[in-house]
């Protein structure tokens, strides 16, 4: 079993749409988790970052964090053509290393 | 303020040969991470620098190698180079260990012919 699994899309929305990007992962010993947003051809940036349980709302990003279910979201909304890109989530272990284990990529296309 | 830079941002080897990739990190961020994004296989862990040191490798070849400089700058170097190493190579850095967001550079792409 893979330690993230993401849905790798493409998923076409239109413009104005809520978005749903999630991941699930394998061990419960993860407790930080990360959202990225890649364009093509550039670095990932770090969109969402949390620890707990729960829900992070930053502009009109929501991140969601379900640790009983091992179930991570992100949300957009009203989302924008230039929200189109590939969006990673990344999840690491607590302790002193700090390596992230990246799921696929969900590639997010926003029509105008 | 400067981001994470990295340079050459493409390189077009031949098999066998090696391969050099460097990476400044942002001004007061002491550790680098290495990481391979190949296609179809997505972003995966290759190297940890901190304050000089190794401190953890992913699962890849000891022909992954590399080294960080006493400002924190870091390097890659990939020996012996095969055609699967063709990928977008990325390295992040944060502040100082222990915090988890990374802030990546815009990737150097090898290509190996």
């Amino acid at each position: 079993q893979k330690e993230v699994e993401q849905d790798p899309g493409p998923l076409s929305v239109p413009e104005g749409a809520i978005v749903s990007l999630n991941c699930t992962y394998s061990n419960s010993a993860f407790q930080y988790f990360m959202w990225y947003r890649q364009y093509s051809r550039k670095g990932p940036e770090l969109l969402m970052y949390t620890y707990s349980s729960g829900n992070k709302e930053d502009g009109r990003f929501t991140a969601q964090v379900d640790k009983s279910s091992k179930y991570i979201s992100l949300f957009i909304r009203d989302s924008q053509p230039s929200d189109s890109a590939t969006y990673l989530c990344a999840i690491t272990y607590g302790g002193s290393q700090g390596n992230l284990i990246f799921g696929k990529g969900t590639k997010l296309s926003v029509k105008p | 303020e400067a981001g994470v830079t990295q340079s050459p941002t493409h390189l077009i080897k031949t098999r066998g040969q090696q391969a050099t990739l460097r990476c400044s990190p942002i001004s007061g961020h002491t550790s680098v991470y290495w990481y391979q994004q190949a296609l179809g296989l997505g972003l995966q862990f290759l190297l940890w620098y901190d304050e000089g040191e190794e401190r953890n490798r992913g699962n890849f070849p000891p022909r992954f190698s590399g080294r960080q400089f006493p400002n924190y700058s870091s390097e890659l170097n990939v020996n012996a180079l095969e055609l699967e190493d063709s990928a977008l190579y990325l390295c992040a850095t944060v502040p100082w260990r222990g915090l988890r967001e990374q802030y990546f550079g815009p990737g150097t792409r090898l290509t190996v012919t």
